[in-house]
C-alpha cells in the first residue's frame, strides 16, 4: 500500500533562513508525489508535484521539492523563508487504483518568525 | 483562476440527521473527490467519481454516504443520519483528468458539526 510520513508535526524558522519540511514514501510501483500547502480556514492549494525527470521541482511561491529515490524522500525546500510562508504542509502520494485518489501525510505546522 | 467552490462553510446538524454537502467542481474538470478532515488529524479520502459513477470508494464511506452530481455542475455528497464522529472538515476536489500529471485541486471546505 502507498503510504507518506512526514516526520515533523513542526518546523520553526526565522525569516531569511532556508526551510526544510521533511517527507518520506513507501510506493509499491513508480512514485507520483505531491505537495500542498493549508492556510488557515482555507483549502489545500498546490504547490508542486514530482512525476519523472529531474529530481528538483520547482513550485509555486519560490517552493521547490528534492525527489531522492535512494532515500524514498521528498523534501520540500525554500531558499528563504517568509512569514507569510506559516501555515500547514501536507505531503501526499498519487495512488495507482483507478479512482487516482491522493493519500496524505499527518502535515508540518510551518511557522516563520520575523 | 478557477475555483473549487463549497456551501456551506459551516453546518451544524442533530445526530441523525441527514446532511448534504455541496461543491460546484471546476467548469472543465472530469474528476471529482471527497475528503476528510477530522481536527488534528490528516486528510483522508472518501470517494472519487468519474462519469456519473463512483470509482473508488474508502471504508470510511459506508452506507450512510452517498454521492451525485444531480446537474453536470453540482456534485454533493449526502450523509443520511449522521453520527458524531461525522465531525470533520469536509473537502471536495477535482481534476481536469485522471492522469498522474493532472494534479486535484480543493475548495476551502464545510465544517461538518453534529451535536
Amino acid at each position: 500500500a502507498q503510504s507518506v510520513a512526514q516526520p515533523e508535526d513542526q518546523v520553526n524558522v526565522a525569516e531569511g533562513n532556508p526551510l526544510t519540511v521533511k517527507c518520506t514514501y513507501s510506493v509499491s510501483g513508480n512514485p507520483y508525489l505531491f505537495w500542498y500547502v493549508q492556510y488557515p480556514n482555507r483549502g489545500l492549494q498546490f504547490l508542486l508535484k514530482y512525476i519523472t525527470g529531474d529530481n528538483l521541482v520547482k513550485g509555486s511561491y519560490g517552493f521547490e521539492a528534492e525527489f531522492n529515490k535512494s532515500q524514498t524522500s521528498f523534501h520540500l525546500k525554500k531558499p528563504s523563508a517568509l512569514v507569510s510562508d506559516s501555515a500547514l504542509y501536507f505531503c501526499a502520494v498519487r495512488d495507482d487504483n483507478q479512482g487516482g485518489k491522493l493519500i496524505f501525510g499527518q502535515g508540518t505546522e510551518l511557522s516563520v518568525k520575523p | 483562476e478557477p475555483e473549487v467552490t463549497q456551501t456551506p462553510s459551516h453546518q451544524v446538524t442533530q445526530m441523525g440527521q441527514e446532511v448534504i454537502l455541496r461543491c460546484v467542481p471546476i467548469s472543465n474538470h472530469l474528476y471529482f473527490y471527497w475528503y476528510r478532515q477530522i481536527l488534528g488529524q490528516k486528510v483522508e479520502f472518501l470517494v472519487s467519481f468519474y462519469n456519473n459513477e463512483i470509482s473508488e470508494k474508502s471504508e470510511i464511506f459506508d452506507d450512510q454516504f452517498s454521492v451525485e452530481r444531480p446537474d453536470g455542475s453540482n456534485f454533493t455528497l449526502k450523509i443520511r443520519s449522521t453520527k458524531l464522529e461525522d465531525s470533520a472538515m469536509y473537502f471536495c476536489a477535482s481534476s481536469g483528468g485522471q492522469g498522474i500529471y493532472q494534479p486535484q485541486h480543493f475548495g476551502d471546505g464545510t465544517r461538518l458539526s453534529i451535536l
